[in-house]
This record gives C-alpha cells, structure tokens and sequence, in this order.
C-alpha cells in the first residue's frame, strides 16, 4: 500500500459526459502527478501540481483539467469525454515534487466511456 | 518519439536464476531514473531508483546500473522468485531549465515471467 488514495476504482460514462477522479496524496507529500495508461501510449504524464499550485504539465488535453485544494487532495476532471479517454488514470504523489524524488502511485481509476 | 525504450516486450527467467531488465533512453537531460513493479489492475509499485551521480544502486536482490555515456540502465533482480513475476517499467526525469522539474517518462515496460 503506497499511501495514496484515489476513487472511484472504476467509472463507466457515455462519450460527450464529464467525470471527476479525485486523489489523496501520501501524509506529507505536497506535489500530485496525474497520469494515462492507455494501452497504445503506455504510461503519459498528464500535470503535477505542488502545494495548490501547477508546476508543470505533459500530454494533457485542453478537455482536461485539474486542481489541488488547501487539503491537498487533488481532482481531475475529464469532459467531452470520447472513446479514447478510455484508460488507466494514475494519481502519484512526492515530498515536494523536486527532481530526485521517487513518486509513489495510487491505485488508479479505470475509466471506460462507451 | 519514444525517450525511453524497453526493447524487449518480455522475458521468461527460471526460478533462482539471474533476471537482466534493459532500459535506453535518448533524452541527455534525464538525471534521475527509477525501476516500477506492477501487477495487473494495480497501480506501479516503486522499486529502486539511481541518480545520475552514481553508476551502482543495490538494495537487496535488485541492482540498478546506470551507463550514462551508452544511455543504458539495466535492473538485476538475484535469485529470481515467483512473485517476481509482473511487468517492469523503466522511467526518467530531468530537470529543465529554469530549476522545474518534469513528470515521469515511462518506458513501455517489460513483463518478466519467472518459471519454477
């Protein structure tokens, strides 16, 4: 058990739909990664934030958005939602976020929109 | 463009043996690399991971070698086990300039099958 939360487990939606993952991170760890497995692109980062604030972004659609909140828990929210979102979704989290820290993973959440 | 490849979509190992995971990666600002477990319907499970100031990490059976001059790290796990069994991602970040930090580059992993 890495220490990092996310729910739901599964979601099953309709293309067009919008949908919320939302994450805890581990106690104490101040930065949140978000990232897609899907099964023709592997494993893609999609945004980090730190400490409420965006550091830096990936692969991340203009569909996409995300957020961190004073609790630190972060959300990410998918809309238009359409065939390919279909994936893995994968919150992390580290102590600050800096360049030499391993990031610890959640569960994930299996998204299929039909 | 990949920037960090696993050539090598799977590898069968007996029990006890020696496992060698390869890992390339073309992005020269990569200086931190780490090595992911994962099993089915689960999330990566951190493994080791090596700075670009080394060239050896151990930490019991796992050892990570880093080649920076070949791009090439490689992960031994020694003695093999059955619950070894799972699929490995090989992953990388850099710092940019401007101080930031990146996420995660991930291979594509290498599911690892070890034979009793």
């Amino acid at each position: 058990d890495s220490g990092v939360t996310q729910t739901p487990k599964h979601l099953i939606t309709a293309t067009g739909q919008r949908v919320t993952l939302r994450c805890s991170p581990r106690s104490g760890d101040l930065s949140v990664y978000w990232y897609q497995q899907s099964l023709d692109q592997g494993l893609q980062f999609l945004i980090q934030y730190y400490n409420g604030e965006e550091r830096a972004k990936g692969n991340i659609l203009e569909r996409f958005s995300a957020q961190q909140f004073p609790d630190l828990h972060s959300e990410l929210n998918l809309s238009s939602l359409e065939l390919g979102d279909s994936a893995l979704y994968f919150c992390a989290s580290s102590v600050t976020g800096g360049a030499w820290e391993t990031q610890y993973f959640g569960p994930g959440t299996r998204l299929l929109v039909l | 463009d990949q920037q960090v490849k696993q050539n090598s979509p799977s590898l069968s190992v007996q029990e006890g043996r020696i496992s060698i995971l390869n890992c390339d990666y073309t992005n020269s600002m990569f200086d931190y690399f780490l090595w992911y477990k994962k099993y089915p319907a689960e999330g990566p499970t951190f493994l080791i991971s090596i700075s670009s100031i080394k060239d050896k990490n151990e930490d019991g059976r796992f050892t990570v070698f880093l080649n920076k001059s070949a791009k090439h790290l490689s992960l031994h796990i020694v003695p093999s086990q059955p619950g070894d069994s799972a699929v490995y991602f090989c992953a990388a970040r850099g710092k940019y300039s401007g101080g930031g930090a990146d996420g995660l580059t991930f291979g594509k992993g290498t599911h690892l099958i070890i034979q009793p």
